[in-house]
């Protein structure tokens, strides 16, 4: 089975500085998918960025980007010139290719950012 | 915007009833989940279902059972509900398999159970 592994509860970071969360899976699939999802205090998961293992290149959105190395089965997300908004609960999460539309999700991390 | 309405948001139970979470999508998605929410254990699947009237088990269904009658409904029971079983329930749907957009989420019932 799928699992999916963040292994840092909490972490924190300046505003406007960057911040690089890290997440790990375990796979034995050759085609899948990752997400980083953002949950902020309102509890609205909200998709933040998804990369597709068959694209070599790492998937960016503003000021979102992910570090995807396939061999290493590690999705680190980026969160660059960090600002208030950003704080919330961030899960990583797998879903494979073959069929299955289950999400696996880490446990989660809480992102906290000071003024 | 696809939205997925989860009917309450806070709700109070005592051990022994029967609780019915409900989950209401609007864009005709196939597919329908839900999972439980605790802190440090991330999100679990309880159960999932592709189509009308078809359900499958996820991680943790012990103690909940599902029903999805028409396309857009898909409720949760919780048969006799127990003190473990507060939690933080969130319903998500998702497209036909292959879709890559993920999921879109409701925004979770807070179940507490006395």
């Amino acid at each position: 089975a799928q699992t999916v592994t963040q292994s840092q509860p909490e972490m924190s970071v300046q505003e406007a500085e960057t911040v690089t969360l890290s997440c790990t899976y375990d796979t034995s699939e050759s085609d899948y998918y990752l997400f980083w999802y953002k949950q902020p205090p309102s509890r609205q998961m909200i998709l933040v960025i998804r990369q597709e293992a068959y694209k070599q290149q790492n998937a960016t959105e503003n000021r979102f980007s992910v570090n995807f190395q396939k061999a290493a089965k590690s999705f680190s997300l980026k969160i660059s010139d960090s600002q208030l908004g950003d704080a919330a609960m961030y899960f990583c999460a797998y879903r494979g290719r073959g069929g299955s539309e289950k999400l696996v999700f880490g446990k989660g991390m809480k992102l906290t950012v000071n003024p | 915007d696809v939205k997925v309405t989860q009917s309450s948001r806070y709700l109070v139970k005592r051990t022994g009833e029967k609780v019915f979470l409900e989950c209401v999508q609007d864009m005709d998605h196939e597919n329908m989940f839900w999972y439980r929410q605790d802190p440090g254990l991330g999100l679990r699947l309880i159960y999932f279902s592709y189509d009308v009237k078809m359900k499958e088990k996820g991680d943790i269904p012990e103690g909940y059972s599902v029903s999805r009658e028409k396309k857009e409904r898909f409720s949760l029971i919780l048969e006799s509900a127990s003190t473990n079983q507060t939690s933080m329930y969130l319903c998500a749907s998702s497209l036909l398999p292959g879709q890559t957009d993920g999921y879109t989420f409701g925004s979770g019932t807070r179940l507490t159970v006395v």
